[in-house]
């Protein structure tokens, strides 16, 4: 079936490169995402890769798919404090409506 | 350009009332999506529509109802309200499906007594 795992907590100190993980069941992705969900607030894009692209970087972001393993990470330099948030990665399904939401992963970063 | 918006933001219940969630979108999408998220759950689909006077069931459609009568306004309703229904309800829009990004409203906090 469907599913998107991640882990659940990370912290960091800022500063430091954040790596958060994910892996994914389906095959037939589409596009993969990373959305930034601030306390209180509704999930907001960070960026996204193409299923048949290696690896995206977008300033302080660097996305990486692991098609053959179905791991997608997304990287942050220097961590702020800024970026305390939850992390949610998304796959969606080639010619259907679906978007597959992972559990999130929460952001902790320590000044 | 507001993208997309809902009504309420916050809202207490008593078991078996009925109220109605508005999401409105600016963006002239054609998909538009109602998801509720509980902890540890990530986001779970509830009904999803693909264009005006369309609606469709997602993953987790009882005890909700919706309604796309207009191509920018997408209507969650929950006829009898039940304490499992506490939830922050989100609803989201895109240009279509499968590929395109979704957009997402602030999301509406519902707390069901």
């Amino acid at each position: 079936g469907e599913d998107v795992e991640q882990s659940l907590f990370l912290s960091v100190r800022e500063g430091d490169s954040s790596v958060i993980n994910c892996t994914y069941t389906d095959s037939s992705s589409t596009y993969l995402y990373w959305y930034k969900q601030e306390p209180g607030a509704g999930l907001q894009l960070l960026t996204y890769i193409f299923s048949n692209m290696d690896m995206k970087q977008d300033q302080r972001l660097t996305v990486l798919l692991n098609k053959k393993d179905k791991h997608l990470s997304l990287r942050i330099a220097d961590t702020q404090t800024g970026d305390s948030a939850i992390y949610f990665c998304a796959e969606s399904l080639s010619g259907t409506y679906k978007y597959i939401f992972g559990t999130g992963t929460r952001l902790k970063v320590l000044a | 350009n507001a993208g997309v918006t809902q009504t309420p933001k916050f809202r207490v219940l008593k078991t078996g009332q009925s109220m109605t969630l508005l999401c409105a979108q600016d963006m002239n999408h054609e998909y538009m999506y109602w998801y509720r998220q509980d902890p540890g759950m990530g986001l779970r689909l509830i009904h999803y529509s693909v264009g005006e006077g369309t609606t469709a069931k997602g993953e987790v459609p009882d005890g909700y109802n919706v309604s796309r009568l207009k191509k920018q306004n997408f209507l969650l309703g929950l006829e009898s309200a039940a304490p499992s229904q506490t939830s922050v309800y989100f609803c989201a829009s895109s240009k279509v499906a499968g590929g395109e990004t979704q957009y997402f409203g602030p999301g509406t906090r519902l707390l069901v007594l």
